[in-house]
């Protein structure tokens, strides 16, 4: 599968304890967002990386979360002191250029219990 | 700010019959509109953009800035529609220009009956 890949697909964990995701975008796509999608909702975006820069943040995105790309590649998405409010599907997805549409990937859900 | 409106959440029709799946936006630059679709199981994938005026698995859209929609259209349903759409909604970036952070709307199930 050469599309944009997420590990875990699911994590559960306890209110408080520390998680983090990886996202493999398509191996030529320089840009990589990340989004969450609680229930009934449509994916909301987190925030956005072109190369290692991280470009853009979102007000959803508070100071538990953090997000890097540091070689330009694989991304990683971290909570720290996870509530129950952050359980979400976390979707990552990638594109080569402005003027391309994002592939996404299958997400990870997170459950806190 | 930009906003997406899906009204409907659950949308069920019977094979052969028409669909239509509404979308309204607001946003106050020149939208770029987009429809996804996931199936079950399967990742969110994009199904059509309004700037390629194309036709995909049968199913159009039309952008109507006059009345800021972009509702999704298809004239025969087939059972293999079932599935989650999404519109969705590129803004400026923070550069400028189109960078593909998407606004979603909040999606609609549609289901297809045999």
């Amino acid at each position: 599968d050469t599309g944009v890949s997420q590990n875990p697909r699911h994590k559960i964990t306890k209110r408080g304890q520390n998680v983090t995701f990886r996202c493999d975008p398509i191996s030529e796509h320089n840009r990589l967002y990340w989004y969450r999608q609680t229930l009934g909702q449509g994916p909301e975006f987190l925030t956005y990386f072109q190369n290692e820069a991280q470009l853009e943040k979102s007000r959803l995105l508070s100071d538990r979360f953090s997000a890097e790309r540091p070689k330009g590649s694989f991304s990683t998405l971290e909570i720290q002191r996870t509530e129950q409010g952050d359980s979400a599907m976390y979707l990552c997805a990638s594109s080569l250029r402005a003027r391309a549409s994002p592939d996404f990937g299958p997400g990870t859900r997170l459950t806190v219990l | 700010a930009q906003r997406v409106t899906q009204p409907e959440k659950l949308l069920s029709v019977f094979k052969g019959a028409p669909v239509e799946l509404k979308c309204n936006y607001s946003y106050s630059g020149s939208p770029e509109l987009f429809w996804y679709v996931q199936y079950s199981r399967q990742r969110l994938q994009l199904l059509l953009r309004h700037i390629s005026r194309e036709s995909i698995k049968g199913f159009t859209a039309d952008l109507n800035k006059g009345e800021t929609s972009f509702h999704l259209k298809k004239p025969f349903a087939q059972e293999e529609d079932s599935a989650m759409y999404y519109c969705a909604l590129s803004q400026e970036g923070h550069s400028g220009g189109s960078n593909y952070k998407l606004t979603f709307g909040k999606g609609t199930l549609l289901t297809v009956n045999p």
